[in-house]
Formats: structure tokens, sequence, C-alpha cells
């Protein structure tokens, strides 16, 4: 089936400093991506969707100088925390859709990145 | 998007059947419901999908009665690497690569030998 590759799983980083998370469509393209972010014990709250070729699109709230997202090819969307500080610390999550026509819409999930900022 | 209302937790035991319901009372017509799940320091996992009647795949059977307006994941006999939060989402069907997913609470199923 088609997988969602993310990277890196895990990373500290210091106040202050960027962090580039990937995440990258293995065996299919996928025009549009989503970001999440998840904090302990809750759910999933989508950040953005990234749109190849084009500017993402932020949910209320999110601030898109902070959380940089680029979208440059059909399998790769990177989002980019800028000036990290101990509140971004939480798990970033990306997905991508696949559509087949006529059969189910399913959603692939990336394993993840847990960022922790010190 | 519909709006999803799921029990917080459950709690279960290995070799039992596990039935979690949600309901969806807003959904519309052209919207199908997807159940994920997901354990600790993971992205989701696509679990069953359906739209009315009865889907059955093999890990979960998914109910959904001629209203819509709910529906349950059904876990046949579950084990302790069952555990895990599980999602119900509803949304629109076609068109699927660019409609982003909205979460809601999800349901802890605690699992215990």
């Amino acid at each position: 089936g088609a997988v969602v590759s993310q990277h890196p799983s895990r990373v500290i980083c210091k106040s202050g400093t960027s962090v580039k998370i990937e995440c990258r469509s293995l065996d299919f393209q996928a025009t549009t991506m989503f970001w999440y972010r998840q904090f302990p014990k809750k759910s999933l709250m989508l950040m953005a969707t990234s749109n190849e070729g084009s500017k993402a699109t932020y949910e209320q709230g999110v601030e898109k100088d902070k959380f940089l997202i680029n979208h440059a090819s059909l399998t790769l969307s990177t989002l980019t925390v800028t000036s990290a500080h101990p509140e971004d610390s939480s798990f970033y999550i990306c997905s991508a859709h696949t559509s087949w026509g006529a059969r189910e819409t399913e959603a692939f999930f990336g394993q993840g990145t847990r960022l922790t900022v010190v | 998007l519909a709006k999803t209302t799921q029990p917080i937790s459950m709690d279960s035991y290995e070799g039992q059947e596990v039935n979690i319901t949600c309901s969806h009372n807003n959904i519309a017509t052209n919207d199908y419901i997807t159940w994920y799940q997901q354990f600790p320091s993971q992205g989701p996992r696509f679990i069953i999908q359906g739209y009315k009647t009865k889907v059955t795949n093999e890990v979960a059977s998914l109910f959904i009665p001629a209203d819509r307006k709910s529906s349950t994941l059904s876990l046949p006999r579950v084990s302790l690497s069952d555990t895990a939060v599980y999602y119900c989402l509803v949304g629109p069907f076609y068109g699927g690569a660019t409609n982003k997913l909205i979460f809601g609470t999800g349901t802890l199923l605690a699992v215990q030998p």
C-alpha cells in the first residue's frame, strides 16, 4: 500500500533555532499533503494544507511565518518550525491522501516527528 | 465537516469483542465514515471506511444504520496489541485527495489481560 515517510522521527533543538521536518510520499504522487500537531493525550490538530507548487493554506490560529511549509515536488513537503520555543515542543504528523477515482479515498500518515525544544 | 462524538475511553479484556460507537448527527449525503487507529508516538493508521449498512475487512467491521447518524466499529476478539486510540472521521469521498480530515477526541481503548 501507499507509504508516507517522515523524517526525522525525533529531534531536540535549542530555543531560537529552526527545525525542518520532511514528509515524503514514497510510491504515489501527492499534490496535497497535510500537517498536524498533537500534544500529549490530545487529538491531532490540523495545522495547514500543503499544496504542490503554491502557497500552503493555514488553519485559523496557526502562524504561517512560524511554521513555514514548502511543497516543491509531488512527493515532498517540508515543515520548518522557525525560531522554536519550548511551547513548540509537540508531535508533528504529516499525511497525504490517495484518490483512485471510484475507489475509496485513503489517508496515509507519516510516522510522526517528536520535537523537543530546550 | 460533520462533527463526531465518541466515548473518551473504553476498557476491555483479551478475547472480547469491542464495539465503539460514534455519533455524527450532521453527516452530509456525500460523507463517508472512516476509522483510524493510533498507537503512542505513531501516525494514525486506516482501519475501515464505509457509507452505509455493513462493511467488513480482515481487522474490523463497521456498522452503519439507515439514518447514518451514527456508526459502530467492531473489533473481534481484541488482544493487548489493540490498545490504542480510535478515531471516527466523517467527510466527503470524491475528490478526497484534497479534503482535509478533522480529528475529534478519539476513544482510548485499553485492553487488559
